[in-house]
Formats: C-alpha cells, sequence, structure tokens
C-alpha cells in the first residue's frame, strides 16, 4: 500500500535556526497539508496546498512558515527561526480529491526539538 | 464545521466489543462523519466514514441515527493493539472545501489484557 514518507523522524535544532521538513506525499495525490501535535495535545492544522499554492492557513501558520513543493514529489515545511514552542510532530498529509471528507493519508511524523 | 464531544476516555479488555459514541448536536445537511485512529508516535490514520445509518468495513462498524446528531464506533472484539486515540470529525463534502481536518481531544482507548 503506498505511503506517505517524512523525514528526518527527529531533528534537533538551536532556537532562530531555520528548518526544513520534507515529506514524500503519496503519488497521485494532489492536495497536501501539515499539522502538528505538541506532545499530549490535540492534532492542530497548519496548512493546505493545493496546485503549487496554500488553500488555506491556520493562525499558527505565521511568517515564519512556509511550504513549497520544489519539484514532482517533495513538499516541504521550512520554519525560518525556530522558536522553544515550535518544538512538536509534524505531520505531513496527502489526499487524492481534497475535501476534509476525502481520506487523507498521514506520514509518520517528524519530532522537532527546539533547544 | 461541527463541533463534535466524545468521551476523553475509555478502558476494556482484549475481547470485547468497544462502542464510542460522538455527539455533534449541530451537524449540517452536507456533513460527513469521519473516524480516524492514532497511535502513540504515530500519525492519525483513517478508520470509516459514513452519513447514515450504518456503514462496515473489515475494522470497524459506524453507526448513524436518522437525526445524525451523534454516531457510534463499534470495534468489534478488541486487542491490545487497539490501544489508541480515536477521533470523530464532522466536516463538508465539497470541492470549495480546503481540506482541513479539526481534532479535537479524542477518546484514548486503553485495551488491557
Amino acid at each position: 500500500e503506498p505511503e506517505v514518507t517524512q523525514t528526518p523522524s527527529h531533528q534537533v535544532t538551536q532556537m532562530g535556526q531555520e528548518v526544513i521538513l520534507r515529506c514524500v506525499p503519496i503519488s497521485n495525490h494532489l492536495y497536501f497539508y501539515w499539522y502538528r501535535q505538541i506532545l499530549g495535545q490535540k492534532v492542530e492544522f497548519l496548512v493546505s496546498f493545493y496546485n503549487n499554492e496554500i488553500s488555506e492557513k491556520s493562525e499558527i501558520f505565521d511568517d515564519q512558515f512556509s511550504v513549497e513543493r520544489p519539484d514532482g514529489s517533495n513538499f516541504t515545511l521550512k520554519i525560518r527561526s525556530t522558536k522553544l514552542e515550535d518544538s512538536a510532530m509534524y505531520f505531513c498529509a496527502s489526499s487524492e480529491v481534497g475535501g476534509s471528507t476525502d481520506t487523507q493519508y498521514f506520514g509518520p511524523g517528524t519530532r522537532l526539538t527546539v533547544l | 464545521l461541527a463541533k463534535t464531544t466524545q468521551p476523553i476516555s475509555m478502558d476494556s479488555y482484549e475481547g470485547q466489543e468497544v462502542n464510542i459514541t460522538c455527539s455533534h448536536n449541530n451537524i449540517a445537511t452536507n456533513d460527513y462523519i469521519t473516524w480516524y485512529q492514532q497511535f502513540p508516535s504515530q500519525g492519525p490514520r483513517f478508520i470509516i466514514q459514513g452519513y447514515k445509518t450504518k456503514v462496515t468495513n473489515e475494522v470497524a462498524s459506524l453507526f448513524i441515527p436518522a437525526d445524525r446528531k451523534s454516531s457510534t464506533l463499534s470495534l468489534p472484539r478488541v486487542s491490545l493493539s487497539d490501544t489508541a486515540v480515536y477521533y470523530c470529525l464532522v466536516g463538508a463534502h465539497g470541492s470549495s472545501n480546503t481540506g482541513k481536518l479539526i481534532f479535537g481531544q479524542g477518546t484514548t482507548l486503553q485495551v488491557k489484557p
């Protein structure tokens, strides 16, 4: 069964540094998403992306965040200047059709630790 | 998007059937009900989706009464590996929807031997 992959599985960085989290969505999917989950808290939507542009972003997704689909397979989340409160699991997801009723397939996540 | 309410936690034993009920009193006409499962340190995983009556797949059943103001996820004969957080989500079906999923706290199911 096709799956979403994410790299790295764990990223440790110093506060103020830039990080790029990478995702390879399922190959025939057209809609891409990033979510995050702070330890012990609920999964939070960050951004949705379709046709090379952002469809919707949450208030968490401020100017420090950006997303990109640099080629036909990767989907990246960049945090320009990390803060301690950015420490969380970051999940990438993709779906074939789009809409909140279309099944979203989540990756295994990247655990980001900001020191 | 309709607000959902579900129990924070549930305990069960191996081999039992588990029913998790979700309330969504302000569900809209075009809203579907979707359940996701999340194991520790993993991303959520789709389990089942329905609009009305009953839906069954190889993993679970979903029961939705006629008024659609609640739904019940039924897991037959749970095993230890079903220990996870279960999320009930309600959302619209349509191309104008951007796909944002709104997760609540979910129900933490603990299956004991």
